[in-house]
């Protein structure tokens, strides 16, 4: 079956500083890729839809310049969380849909924490 | 804006009991309903979707318009089954998907 995968898996960071998560199709083309964020115990919360070629969609209260999304090929998209704070730690899971069928398959996530 | 809502954060039963996880949504328009899964330390994976009307691992989900809900059900708790199970709608191409905040299912022996 298709494979999204998420790298890296755990980052651990200082404050101030850019993390890059990648996220990457391994078997199928993903014209779209969204970016969600999990608080633990919590439900996913969709960031913004990457689209490749063009500019990310970015949902109600989401900084776009604290979260840059660039979507470059048809197989990666990556999230950059800039001068990242403690309150940016959480788990940030990617999922790609395959153009043909539609179907959705999910990263396995990447837990960021910022001391 | 559409709304998934998930009333149980915990559903526990017994080995070989029946399930029944609640799922209730808002959304003007017709929906696309799924059921996602996430077993312990794995990613979230699909169980199945409204308009495909399978059974999968022997669940099943009926969309119900009237009562806007979308129940996932299994007559028959496994013990493999105990995992988060998360209930998501997709408003209408795009697969941009609104999450209910997950029940978890704890089957015991």
């Amino acid at each position: 079956g298709a494979v999204v995968s998420q790298h890296p898996s755990w980052v651990i960071c200082k404050s101030g500083t850019s993390v890059k998560i990648e996220c990457r199709s391994l078997d199928f083309q993903a014209t779209t890729m969204f970016w969600y964020r999990q608080f633990p115990k919590q439900s996913l919360m969709l960031m913004a839809t990457s689209n490749e070629g063009s500019k990310a969609t970015y949902e109600q209260g989401v900084e776009k310049d604290k979260f840059l999304i660039n979507h470059a090929s048809l197989t990666l998209s990556t999230l950059t969380v800039t001068s990242a704070h403690p309150e940016d730690s959480s788990f940030y899971i990617c999922s790609g849909g395959r153009a043909d069928t539609g179907e959705l398959f999910f990263g396995e996530g990447s837990r960021l924490t910022v001391l | 804006a559409q709304r998934v809502t998930q009333p149980e954060k915990l559903l526990s039963v017994f080995k070989g009991a029946p399930v029944e996880l609640k799922c209730n949504y808002s959304y003007s328009g017709s929906p696309e309903l799924f059921w996602y899964v996430q077993y312990s330390r794995q990613r979230l994976q699909l169980l199945l979707r409204h308009i495909s009307r399978e059974s999968i691992k022997g669940f099943t989900a009926d969309l119900n318009k009237g009562e806007t809900s979308f129940h996932l059900k299994k007559p028959f708790a496994q013990e493999e089954d105990s995992a988060m199970y998360y209930c998501a709608l997709n408003p209408g191409g795009g697969n941009k998907l609104t999450f209910g905040t997950g029940t978890q299912l704890k089957v015991e022996l």
